[in-house]
């Protein structure tokens, strides 16, 4: 059973661009959050989705961020017109889906975003 | 407002003695705890949790942590360190009635065990 995939491990975007960071969460897993890790800080979350829902966006920036968990697929964090303050790293974790809600997650091993 | 604290950001201990890395938490309600270890360009690996029960909780590679409500700590040990256990130590907190693991984290405690 593999386990979290994120790709690009490592992402280097000029000022203006768009970074698209994808996550594969483990088999069996619903349940998707994303983390951000700025340097010299703890991870910070950023949104928890379900399967084509978002359940809780509280940690995203208002605007050029965005997510999605489709259906079919992995889920995309997307920052447009990224800014060198974007830099850091982005971590995902899934977990699955208990009658508690009480299952811990597994991260992935992140993606590294630059901004030059 | 909600936070984890981790005083200590780095920890230095001999190889086969006892090692603390504490944590302290202020949330609302009954948290649920956990510790996280990072290494060296890797994600966070899972060690161990608190939901309810036993305030002492076994964890993975022998590691443990014991809740102390009247403290709000919830300090990781081992009782015997390893030179591969160093790395680095993440503390983190679920609030009461939030998702599970929409967490809190502490800002990290680095591990270094001298052989």
């Amino acid at each position: 059973n593999a386990g979290v995939m994120q790709n690009p491990r490592h992402l280097v975007r000029r000022r203006g661009q768009e970074a698209r960071l994808r996550c594969s969460p483990m088999k069996g897993h619903s349940h998707v959050y994303w983390y951000r890790q700025l340097p010299e800080e703890g991870l910070k979350f950023m949104v928890y989705l379900q399967k084509e829902n978002i359940i809780d966006e509280s940690g995203m920036p208002k605007e050029r961020f965005s997510a999605e968990f489709p259906k079919e697929g992995p889920s995309i964090l997307r920052i447009q017109q990224v800014v060198r303050g974007d830099s850091a790293a982005y971590f995902c974790a899934s977990s699955r889906d208990t009658p508690a809600g009480d299952a811990e997650a597994f991260f992935g091993q992140g993606t590294r975003l630059t901004v030059v | 407002a909600q936070s984890v604290a981790q005083p200590e950001d780095q920890v230095n201990v001999a190889e086969g003695n006892p090692l603390t890395v504490k944590c302290t938490y202020s949330v609302s309600g009954n948290p649920y705890l956990f510790w996280y270890v990072q290494y060296p360009n890797r994600g966070l690996q899972f060690l161990l949790k608190y939901i309810t029960g036993d305030n002492l909780v076994k964890g993975s590679y022998g590691f443990e942590a014991e809740f102390n409500k009247s403290q709000t700590s919830f300090h990781l040990k081992k009782p015997s360190a390893l030179v591969s256990d160093s790395a680095l130590y993440f503390c983190a907190v679920t609030p009461y009635g939030g998702a599970t693991n929409k967490l809190i984290f502490g800002t990290g405690t680095l591990l270094a065990v001298q052989p």
